[in-house]
């Protein structure tokens, strides 16, 4: 089985500009969730979704930030306009469970550069 | 609120020889456990979960783990380390607490990152 993909892999952009990462899940599973890992900070959570439900999303940085999940097999984190401080590799991770408690199965994340 | 120790930022090891790396929690009544694995470029891979039941968890890649309430600790162990497990570990807590409702999210530890020398 597929695990979660995430695309781009890679994204360079200017400050100032909408970046728009990817995410599709494992099929079958019912919780997404959005995270940011950065040197200073580790790994941060930033909203998750329960049956494509936004449950939390106190952890998104701010109105510039937004994310949704259309239908149970995707995702979507947009940054509108970025920010040279939203350099970050971002994943995805979903889970068989909802609820957020229980094991997560992460993508191999999107490093973003934003100049 | 839950949170996660690691106490060592980076541990050195040969090759063959035995690892433990360290992993202490706090939480308010049951706590849910995990160990995950990062390569460098990678995404984070369960090594294996602890909710109940038998202290000691089995994982995968020949690692294990241990639950000592006492202790609030779930350190992971493997016997003889090979070249390929360097990498950082994350240890994450989730659960119930003391008001018997979700904590609603795994809090991660700020990672242990792992050299094996050959």
């Amino acid at each position: 089985d597929a695990g979660v993909i995430q695309s781009p892999r890679h994204e360079v952009t200017e400050m100032g500009q909408e970046v728009t990462l990817r995410c599709k899940p494992i099929s079958g599973h019912n919780s997404l969730f959005w995270y940011r890992q950065t040197m200073m900070r580790g790994l941060e959570l930033l909203i998750y979704f329960n049956n494509n439900v936004p449950i939390d999303d106190s952890g998104m940085p701010e109105d510039r930030f937004s994310a949704k999940m259309p239908n149970a097999s995707f995702s979507t984190l947009k940054i509108q306009p970025s920010e040279p401080r939203d350099s970050a590799v971002y994943f995805c991770a979903s889970s068989p469970r909802q609820g957020g408690n229980y094991e997560q199965y992460f993508g191999p994340g999107t490093r973003l550069t934003v100049t | 609120a839950q949170s996660v120790t690691q106490p060592d930022i980076h541990i050195t090891v040969s090759e063959g020889a035995s690892l433990e790396l360290r992993c202490n929690y706090s939480y308010g009544a049951t706590p849910y456990l995990f160990w995950y694995v990062q390569s460098p470029g990678q995404g984070l891979q369960l090594l294996l979960k602890y909710f109940s039941g038998d202290t000691l968890v089995q994982g995968i890649k020949g690692f294990e783990a241990e639950f000592k309430r006492s202790q609030s600790s779930f350190n992971l162990r493997k016997p003889s380390v090979h070249w390929s497990d360097a990498a950082e570990y994350f240890c994450a807590v989730g659960g119930i607490n003391a008001g018997g409702t979700s904590y609603g999210k795994l809090t991660f530890g700020q990672g242990t990152i792992l050299t094996v020398h050959p």
